[in-house]
């Protein structure tokens, strides 16, 4: 069983750039969440994806946006970056009737300059 | 806001003791509660879930729930320096797809 896995491990961008992030869910898992970590606090919900639709979204603007494929893996979108949107970015992958628990990859770490 | 309260830390144990790390939580529609730990530059990582009201043992781990008090515990037996970690508290809402979690507890296993 693979678990949730994220590339690119590390990125750096500067302020105004536009970036990708990718996540592919543990097997079996449809649903995939999308976590903003900044450094000493606790992950922060950006949104969900559950059958290829947005299922929920946290106070995050418009210029965070994401994609699901048909394969349940997941973009994560960030335009105009800005230096606080450096952080560790995390996906979580879980299933229906799994109790709601959500499985974390490793994350990206971006930082913006 | 639905709210997740941790105290930050370092709680600092000895080896072989045991640690005790709180959570409070202010959505008392509350229904699935979840303790990740997180080692430093890594990912969350899942310990436990409990959904119902009492205790709940999973080998060195105990999770404690008391939805009246909304407060949610996490016990570590014979505490390891490898057990060294941030600990998050996690909540999910009864409305919604979010999880809430806390800012983490610190603890240090000192040899």
């Amino acid at each position: 069983e693979t678990g949730v896995t994220q590339s690119p491990t590390h990125l750096i961008k500067t302020r105004g750039q536009q970036v990708t992030l990718r996540c592919s869910s543990q097997s079996g898992h449809n649903t995939v969440s999308w976590y903003q970590q900044a450094l000493g606090q606790g992950p922060q919900f950006i949104f969900q994806y559950y059958r290829e639709e947005e299922n929920g979204r946290g106070n995050f603007p418009p210029r965070f946006s994401g994609l699901q494929f048909p394969n349940y893996s997941s973009e994560l979108n960030v335009n105009a970056l800005e230096l606080d949107d450096s952080a560790l970015y995390l996906c979580a992958s879980s299933f229906p009737g799994g109790g709601e628990t959500q499985y974390f990859g490793p994350g990206t770490r971006l930082l913006v300059l | 806001q639905k709210e997740v309260e941790q105290n930050s830390g370092p709680l600092s144990v000895p080896e072989g003791a045991i640690a005790s790390l709180n959570c409070t939580y202010s959505d008392r529609g509350s229904q699935s509660f979840f303790w990740y730990r997180q080692y430093s530059g890594k990912s969350p990582e899942l310990i436990m879930s409990i959904y119902s009201n009492g205790d709940k043992e999973d080998g060195r781990f105990t999770a404690q729930l008391n939805k009246a008090s909304q407060y949610v515990s996490l016990l570590i037996r014979d505490s390891q320096p490898s057990d060294s970690a941030t600990y998050l508290c996690a909540v999910k809402p009864n409305s919604g797809y979010a999880l809430n979690f806390g800012k983490g507890t610190s603890l240090l296993v000192t040899p």
